[in-house]
């Protein structure tokens, strides 16, 4: 069963930074674009970044472009956010999200994860 | 604020069908055949539904039904079941490598 599980997630300051990693499990990574997904505390769903399979094509919702950094390391099965200059607002749950096809990333979601909580507060 | 507007909530019996909309743009919804819904119960994973507007994925219930018409793409749940109380999102291609999804819609079965 596939399996995808976030980690990383918790405290940080307004201006500070964070990392989150997704291990993924039991197909095979290489072969699949992968995306975050975020929700805010009682909001509905937000696309934040997604990344080819490859790690050469990255895209990012204009609302983190130039703070956050998607990558992957097919190695390992595991995809990154690389998350600078937070705000208040970047509160969230992260979920990492498996593209369904091997052709494109924006088809749909097959697989999530169960989700990293961050929280940007003073 | 979110891209494509979805009712805040919904409910019907156990047996009963009931239908959640998702409202978009002639640049979202109605300009791509990439509408997808997601069921997501609290602390679980979101589970993908239907994708490409109408396609179910294997394992999905033939319950759950979706279809588009304009700018406006349907999830359908017929023969309600408790376990079928959950939020609901849709999700659509919006072109220029941007996805925009629904505010989410609460379903409670009576």
């Amino acid at each position: 069963e596939v399996h995808l599980l976030e980690s990383g997630g918790g405290l940080v300051q307004p201006g500070g930074s964070l990392r989150l990693s997704c291990a993924a499990s039991a197909f095979t990574f290489s072969n699949y674009a992968m995306s975050w997904v975020r929700q805010a505390p009682g909001k509905g769903l937000e696309w934040v970044s997604a990344l080819s399979s490859s790690g050469g094509a990255t895209y990012y919702a204009e609302s983190v472009k130039g703070r956050f950094t998607i990558s992957r390391d097919n190695s390992k099965s595991l995809l990154y956010l690389q998350m600078n200059s937070l705000r208040v607002e970047d509160t969230a749950t992260y979920y990492c999200a498996k593209a369904s096809l091997s052709s494109s990333w924006y088809i749909s979601f097959d697989y999530w994860g169960q989700g990293t909580l961050v929280t940007v507060s003073p | 604020q979110s891209a494509l507007t979805q009712p805040p909530s919904a409910s019907g019996s156990p047996g009963q069908s009931v239908t959640i909309s998702c409202s978009g743009t002639s640049s979202d919804v109605g300009a791509y055949d990439y509408v997808s819904w997601y069921q997501h119960h609290p602390v679980k994973a979101p589970k993908l539904m239907i994708f490409e507007v109408s396609k179910r994925p294997s394992g999905v219930p033939n319950r759950f039904s979706g279809s588009k018409s304009g700018n406006t793409a349907s999830l359908t749940v017929s023969g309600l079941q408790a376990d079928d109380e959950a939020d609901y999102y849709c999700s659509s291609y919006a072109g220029n490598n941007n996805l925009v999804f629904g505010g989410g819609t609460k379903l409670t079965v009576l």
